[in-house]
């Protein structure tokens, strides 16, 4: 399996411009789980999804910011308009039910807002 | 492990000695325990769970160690090796299930010395 997938693995944008991170889950997994890591504050769930749906958005910063799941592959993070303070390392987790506790994660996408 | 300000707490170890690396959970309901090693560039890598209805429990190398009364987590690293240096952390869950999210520690940041 090719574990979690995340694109791109590096981005530097301007601060205004949309971003759009992505992900595709491990298969057979049915949740993913969005998490942000800065030095100041670790690493925080920004949101998660079982079977495609949004159970819990609360760790969402603002509006700006938006995640989908379409269908059980594939997932994106979207934030429109970039600031400098969302500058950060973004992760894409999966995880199941049936098995342990354990999520796995990608490599994931190292944001830089100018 | 927790962290203070934009430093992650350190240690420094030499090679071939033991490591202890510890961390304090907050939420006594938690059922689920994991220590996470995070490498450079890299996204966490699951080392060792442990279930709350257990006080200890052994890997390859790693051992660790759990203290419901006072909520205290700890992983040993026994005959560190340089390939150890990393990130380490400690998170919970209050299910054993993969489809709830891990809370996360702050980490702390092993340095082998070779």
């Amino acid at each position: 399996d090719a574990g979690v997938i995340q694109s791109p693995r590096h981005e530097v944008t301007e601060m205004g411009q949309e971003v759009t991170l992505r992900c595709k889950p491990i298969s057979g997994h049915n949740s993913l789980f969005w998490y942000r890591q800065t030095m100041m504050r670790g690493l925080e769930l920004l949101i998660y999804f079982n079977n495609n749906v949004p159970i819990d958005d609360s760790g969402m910063p603002e509006d700006r910011f938006s995640a989908k799941m379409p269908n059980a592959s594939f997932s994106t993070l979207k934030i429109q308009p970039s600031e400098p303070r969302d500058s950060a390392v973004y992760f894409c987790a999966s995880g199941t039910g049936s098995g342990t506790g354990e999520l796995f994660f990608g490599e994931g996408s190292r944001l830089t807002v100018l | 492990g927790e962290s203070v300000g934009l430093h992650l707490p350190t240690l420094s170890v030499q090679e071939g000695d033991n490591s202890i690396i510890n961390c304090a959970y907050s939420n006594s309901a938690s059922d689920y325990f994991i220590w996470y090693k995070q490498e450079s560039g890299k996204g966490p890598q699951f080392i060792i769970d442990i279930r709350s209805n257990m006080d200890k429990r052994q890997g390859q190398r790693v051992t660790v160690l759990l203290n419901k009364t006072v909520k205290h987590l700890s992983l040993q690293i026994a005959a560190t090796q340089p390939g150890d240096s990393a990130v380490y952390f400690c998170a919970e869950n209050p299910t054993s299930s993969g489809n709830t999210p891990l809370v996360f520690g702050k980490g702390t940041r092993l340095s082998v010395i070779a």
